[in-house]
């Protein structure tokens, strides 16, 4: 069964940081590319970013350019987001989310099949 | 960035009626498009993707179509575990989503 499970989400005050972490079991976490979806409280989703399943090629909505890295070890099947610089219209759950199809690379459609719980991060002063 | 428009944003609908949503995109994205249902409470859930391709498990009342820039998800008779809001999310590009529909009593 495949099992996503978030945790590092929290409360931060304006331009703080935080690393959100996402274990992955069930399949075979090399193979796939994974993603990271955001959804601001009452609102609808949006995407954060995206790995490769190699962990080499990263993407990152222009919202979030420059201020969060996304990255794996799949030595421990997990996968982070590091945030930083954090403002309060970063403040969502934060979702991890396995691409529906293995491989492909960097160019992996982002096709979500399974997602996790998602995790609470808030952004308040 | 590719922008998604879904129609309507909200519907009432009853058991058994027949629901249409459309997913209406800035520029063409061939068939790179996906839907997904989500309860109050619960994750998303991928139902369809590549605009037609029926997940396993997903009951064959869900239907999508189209393709370009016009896209459709119909439930041929709603149940009552439909009601939620449905996003269409495509792929041509860094993934976007659409507003959400909301589907009421």
């Amino acid at each position: 069964e495949v099992q996503l499970l978030e945790s590092g989400g929290g409360l931060v005050q304006p331009g703080g940081s935080l690393r959100l972490s996402c274990a992955a079991s069930g399949f075979s976490f090399s193979n796939y590319a994974m993603s990271w979806v955001r959804q601001a409280p009452g609102k609808g989703l949006e995407w954060v970013s995206k790995i490769s399943d190699s962990g080499a090629i990263t993407y990152y909505a222009d919202s979030v350019t420059g201020r969060f890295t996304t990255s794996r070890d799949s030595s421990s099947s997990t996968l982070y987001l590091q945030m930083n610089s954090l403002g309060v219209e970063d403040t969502a759950v934060y979702y991890c989310a396995k691409h529906l199809k293995p491989g492909h690379g960097a160019t992996s459609p982002s096709q979500f099949d399974y997602w996790g719980q998602g995790t609470l991060v808030t952004v308040s002063s | 960035d590719i922008q998604l428009t879904q129609s309507p944003s909200s519907l009432s609908a009853s058991v058994g009626d027949r629901v249409t949503i459309t997913c209406r995109v800035s520029q063409g994205i061939s068939s790179y498009l996906n839907w997904y249902r989500q309860k109050p409470g619960t994750v998303p859930k991928l139902l369809i993707d590549s605009a037609s391709n029926l997940q396993s498990e997903v009951p064959s009342r869900f239907s999508g179509g189209g393709s370009g820039t016009d896209f459709t998800l119909t439930i041929s008779s709603l149940q009552p575990g439909d009601f939620a809001t449905y996003y269409c999310q495509q792929y041509y590009t860094h993934p976007t989503f659409g507003q959400g529909t909301t589907v009421e009593i």
